[in-house]
This record gives C-alpha cells, structure tokens and sequence, in this order.
C-alpha cells in the first residue's frame, strides 16, 4: 500500500531533551516535506527537499533541522524543544515539486513539549 | 510572504449546498488545490484547478477561480454528515502555502 508514515504518533517530551520524527514514504517519491499545524494557523511548512541531499527551508523553520541522506525518508530533528514547538506535525511527499502536485500526507504526529 | 485566508467555520444542514471561500494574493499560483481533513487523519487532495481555468466541476464539487479577485471557492452540492471535516486552500507556485482551513460542520 502506498503511504507515507511517521513515527511516533503521540510524544510529550521534556525542554531541551533531543528528539527525532521520523518520516518515511513508499512511493519513490522526489519531494518530501515537514509542516505544523495549529489552532488558526493552519498549515506552516518547516521544510522542504526536492531530492536526496537537497534540502531548504520553509516559512518555519526556526529550531528544527532535517536530512535526506535516501530518498524515501525524511526525519525532523529537534536538537532543544521548547515548549512552543507543541504542535501537530504532518510529513507529505509527492512526485516532484512543482506544478500540480498532489501531496501525501502521513498521520500526524503530536508533540508536547512541557 | 503572500497569505491564503479563509474563514474558519461553516456549519450546514445535511442536503443543502456548502459553499467554502478563499482568497490568495499571489497572482503568479499556478495552482490552487482543496484538501481535506478528517478527524485525527492527514490531509487528502480533493481536487486542483489550474489557474487559467475558472471553473472545474467533480460529481458534488465545483470549483470556481476568480483570477482578477484572487478568489477560490468550493461548493459541495448535497452535503452530507461524512463531509464535515476541515478544508483547507493552499496555492503553489515553487512551494506550497496552506490557509488556515475552514472547519465545516453538516447538521442532521
């Protein structure tokens, strides 16, 4: 089945304590991308890359930092969390990265930082 | 950076038509897209219309672009109790930009 997952689902997490999302997607896809969700805000891109070992920033990328060492994953870090990195976070990947793309969505995964 | 704004909430009676707005300011999206999310789920494309159309029709769902307005809307003939969820807007040019999402509610 063609999906796009994330690991773990539901974290809370202490200020400062190191923690790693983890994004993975089966469909071979070029272009994978980090966003939050929250309250009124809707969606916020982190960030962005076109392919392996290209990687750039998103609206919000402040405090987080991502690699792409192989295609098909995609893992967010957050050296030092704090508590307004509590959010919903929602990794997506599509084909490419322009044009009329769709983009697949993994689950989510809710984070809380106290 | 350029906005996509919609209202946040829409609440209908089940069989009447749900009508969401949106409202992009850069004229050089070459695409604007619905998604929609369901409780506890990822988003999901509904439909896509490029920016020289102003008008895509699919089964309940009609699209409509006003280019000169910069206005996008979804209208969802009979609506049913399966379609409450949150809809967002999002425009792309290089990158992809979301709206807020409006989070309609379909009464029985």
């Amino acid at each position: 089945e063609a999906q796009v997952t994330q690991n773990p689902r539901y974290l809370i997490t202490v200020t400062g304590k190191k923690l790693t999302v983890t994004c993975s997607q089966n469909m071979n896809h070029e272009y994978m991308s980090w966003y939050r969700q929250d309250p009124g805000l809707g969606l916020r891109q982190i960030y962005y890359s076109m392919n392996v070992e290209v990687t750039d920033k998103g609206d919000v990328p402040e405090g987080y930092k991502v690699s792409r060492k192989e295609k098909r994953n995609f893992p967010l870090i957050l050296e030092s969390p704090s508590p307004n990195q509590t959010s919903l976070y929602f990794c997506a990947s599509s084909p490419t990265g322009t044009g009329a793309y769709e983009q697949y969505f993994g689950p989510g995964t809710r984070l809380t930082v106290t | 950076g350029e906005d996509v704004e919609q209202s946040l909430f829409l609440s209908v009676r089940e069989g009447d038509s749900s009508v969401i707005n949106c409202t992009y300011t850069d004229s050089s999206s070459t695409y604007l897209y619905w998604y929609k999310q369901e409780p506890g789920a990822g988003l999901q494309l509904l439909t896509y219309i490029f920016s020289n159309m102003d008008m895509k029709q699919d089964q309940r769902l009609t699209v409509l672009l006003n280019k000169k307005d910069k206005h996008l809307s979804l209208r969802i003939a009979d609506t049913q109790t399966g379609d409450s969820a949150i809809y967002f807007c999002a425009e792309s040019i290089n990158d992809m930009r979301f709206g807020a999402g409006t989070r309609l509610t379909v009464k029985p």
